[in-house]
């Protein structure tokens, strides 16, 4: 079945401080890829996605590129700020997963607690 | 604000009470979804509700019962729960098409005693 695997966390890092989150999935078939964020409190947020080999999903100073041949969806962010303190969640949507449709059912992986420090 | 409201926030009840937990999307979704985030644990899938009709249950225990009124209403009904099903409990809507993300409430705490 499909799987979502991310980094251990937590991930603690200085303000401007270069970011990192590792990602790798087993899919059946063509997935689309996302990131999610959820902050204190919170449900989870689209923070970005890829839908296809090799695009690059973008959103506020964050980025993931789909990469097949390596199955994986790294997140980066070049200068973290205090404000990106939460939690990270990788998914994936498979549409050739057991059913036949997914109906934009997601596959989460374990969630990956960032703090960040000024 | 995503267009998902969950209510209640936060809910405790005993293990031999009976609640309801509400999940109402503005979005025009056809598609709704219960989640089960617990401590140290991925987010599970419980249901899958398109079109009103319910497409997958995930293996959930009869003690959590869900319903779906119309398009855009979920309810997860609870009775004669554990301490263990304490968790935050997080409902999404999503279009009727593959390869679309899912937009989540801020989800209900509930703790069992």
């Amino acid at each position: 079945g499909d799987s979502v695997t991310q980094m251990e966390g937590p991930v603690t890092l200085s303000e401007e401080a270069f970011l990192t989150i590792n990602c790798t999935y087993t899919a059946t078939g063509y997935p689309s890829l996302f990131w999610y964020v959820q902050y204190p409190g919170e449900g989870l947020q689209l923070l970005l996605k890829a839908t296809k080999a090799d695009d690059k999903g973008s959103n506020k100073g964050f980025e993931a590129t789909y990469r097949k041949e390596t199955t994986s969806f790294h997140l980066e962010k070049g200068s973290v700020q205090v404000s990106d303190s939460a939690v990270y969640f990788c998914a994936l949507s498979d549409p050739t997963g057991a059913g036949g449709t997914s109906y934009g059912k997601l596959t989460f992986g374990q969630g990956t607690i960032l703090t960040v420090h000024p | 604000e995503t267009g998902v409201t969950q209510t209640p926030r936060h809910l405790v009840m005993g293990m031999t009470n009976k609640k309801s937990l509400k999940c109402e999307q503005h979005l025009g979704h056809n598609a709704m979804y219960w989640y089960k985030q617990s401590a140290k644990k991925p987010l599970e899938l419980m249901f899958v509700y398109n079109f009103k009709e319910q497409t997958e249950n995930n293996s959930v225990p009869s003690r959590f019962s869900p319903e779906c009124p119309n398009s855009s209403h979920l309810f997860l009904h609870l009775h004669t729960l554990q301490p263990e099903d304490s968790a935050l409990y997080l409902c999404a809507s999503s279009q009727d098409s593959v390869n679309t993300e899912a937009f989540f409430g801020q989800g209900t705490r509930l703790t069992v005693v």
